[in-house]
């Protein structure tokens, strides 16, 4: 089965830097989304991302978030200025199509834990 | 706000016990309902889902489960479960007006005693 790629699997950063979370989505796929999960809390919705823009995006990702596709295999999300709060495991995923339809299936990376220190 | 909800936190069983996890969601228009599991260290995998039709759907590894639209309900059941069933459990929705994003319930933490 095709998977999603994530790097790195842990990345520890002190407060107050930028970290780079990258994702090689699966190949044939064009609809991108990150989620994260703090620790004992639930998996929630980061972002959507499509064409180059950013479909939908919940209220968590403010402007310190940021997403690219900087080529033609990679998505990454930017945390400009980490927090604490933002230590959590961060999950990639992609999708063939977006909307209702039955080819809409998310398939996700093993995730990313940031710790921020 | 559309939730989903996971009644178990932490199940534990022995080997050849039969499994239900519960799952609920709180939208009541049409939507889309999933099982993902995680195994220690790997990626989010998906077992099983539905879209339209027969209620039960079957996925991979023997897991089924049962979509009661009365009950908001999309319980996951197994009827002996294995050692190598040692993982999380995720149920999600995706409701049919918010785009595609999956909406998560907390988790359930499975463990399997051999």
């Amino acid at each position: 089965e095709p998977e999603v790629t994530q790097t790195p699997s842990h990345q520890v950063t002190q407060m107050g830097q930028e970290v780079i979370l990258r994702c090689v989505p699966i190949s044939n796929h064009l609809y991108f989304y990150w989620y994260r999960q703090i620790l004992g809390q639930k998996v929630e919705f980061l972002v959507s991302f499509y064409n180059n823009e950013i479909s939908e995006k919940s209220e968590i990702f403010d402007d310190q978030f940021s997403v690219e596709r900087p080529d033609g295999s990679n998505f990454t999300l930017k945390i400009r200025s980490t927090k604490l709060e933002d230590s959590a495991m961060y999950f990639c995923a992609s999708s063939e199509v977006m909307g209702q339809g039955k080819k809409n299936i998310q398939y996700f990376g093993a995730g990313t834990r940031l710790s921020v220190l | 706000a559309q939730s989903v909800s996971q009644h178990n936190h932490h199940v534990i069983l022995s080997e050849a016990a039969s499994l239900e996890l519960g799952c609920n969601y709180s939208y009541g228009g049409t939507v889309n309902l999933f099982w993902y599991v995680q195994y220690p260290g790997q990626h989010l995998q998906l077992l099983l889902k539905y879209f339209s039709g027969d209620p039960l759907v079957k996925g991979i590894k023997g897991f089924e489960a049962e979509f009661i639209k009365s009950k908001f309900s999309f319980n996951l059941r197994k009827p002996s479960v294995q050692w190598s069933d040692t993982a999380e459990y995720f149920c999600a929705v995706r409701s049919y007006n918010q785009g595609g994003k999956l909406i998560f319930g907390q988790g359930t933490e499975l463990s399997v005693k051999p």
